[in-house]
């Protein structure tokens, strides 16, 4: 059983540049989570996915920032413009629909924005 | 508003204690209750889910305790060990929606 997967596991880029990440969910998952997290704090809630659908967004996605899950298997998470503030780990998560729905999370993408 | 705290934010203790820690939420129309470990710089492990109608889970030497009407939760660690250090951090899951609300964390360091 390979779980949550998430690449790249570091970025580091320069203001104003455009950076993607990607994440591969548990292959019998069908819901998909983005969470945003800084250091010290617990994660944020981004987006959410069921199948290909995506069903909620938070107000911190700004409109720099779009997910997709066009297969709704892997998702995409691509921030354009990046800012410093955008500086964080970007976590995904998966899980099965109820009552199985405990999420569990990729290892991080570490963005740092110069 | 649903806001969930962990009190304390750090704790150190000698190794082979007992411990609890704690989280505490506003809004108790809550659908469960997870508990997660995360070690520095990487992602989250799922320790415990509590389902709304259960009352605790136990997995090893973990103990997760749900009471709904108060808006708390505990987790219990026995016999701790040095490998336990980590930050446990605490999400609960409101009713209809599938968002996790996370709690900021308690950083634990067992001294050994």
């Amino acid at each position: 059983d390979t779980g949550v997967s998430q690449d790249p596991r570091h970025k580091i880029t320069k203001r104003g540049q455009n950076v993607t990440f990607r994440c591969d969910p548990i292959s019998e998952h069908n819901r998909l989570y983005w969470y945003r997290q800084t250091l010290g704090q617990g994660p944020e809630f981004l987006t959410y996915f069921q199948n290909e659908a995506q069903l909620e967004k938070s107000r911190l996605l700004s409109d720099r920032f779009s997910a997709e899950r066009p297969k709704g298997s892997f998702s995409t998470l691509e921030i354009q413009r990046t800012e410093q503030g955008d500086s964080a780990m970007y976590l995904c998560a998966s899980s099965k629909g109820p009552p199985y729905n405990e999420q569990f999370f990729g290892p991080g993408t570490r963005l740092t924005v110069l | 508003k649903q806001e969930v705290t962990q009190i304390p934010a750090a704790l150190s203790v000698p190794e082979g204690e007992n411990l609890v820690l704690n989280c505490s939420f506003t809004d108790s129309a809550i659908y469960n209750l997870q508990w997660f470990r995360q070690d520095p710089g990487k992602g989250l492990t799922s320790l415990l889910l509590i389902q709304s109608s259960q009352r605790e889970q136990t997995s090893g030497r973990l103990n997760a305790s749900l009471d709904k009407s108060s808006g708390r939760s505990t987790l219990y660690i026995a016999a701790s060990q040095p490998g336990d250090s980590a930050t446990y951090l605490c999400a609960v899951r409101r009713d209809s929606n599938y968002q996790l609300i996370w709690g900021a964390g308690t950083k634990l360091i067992i001294k050994p």
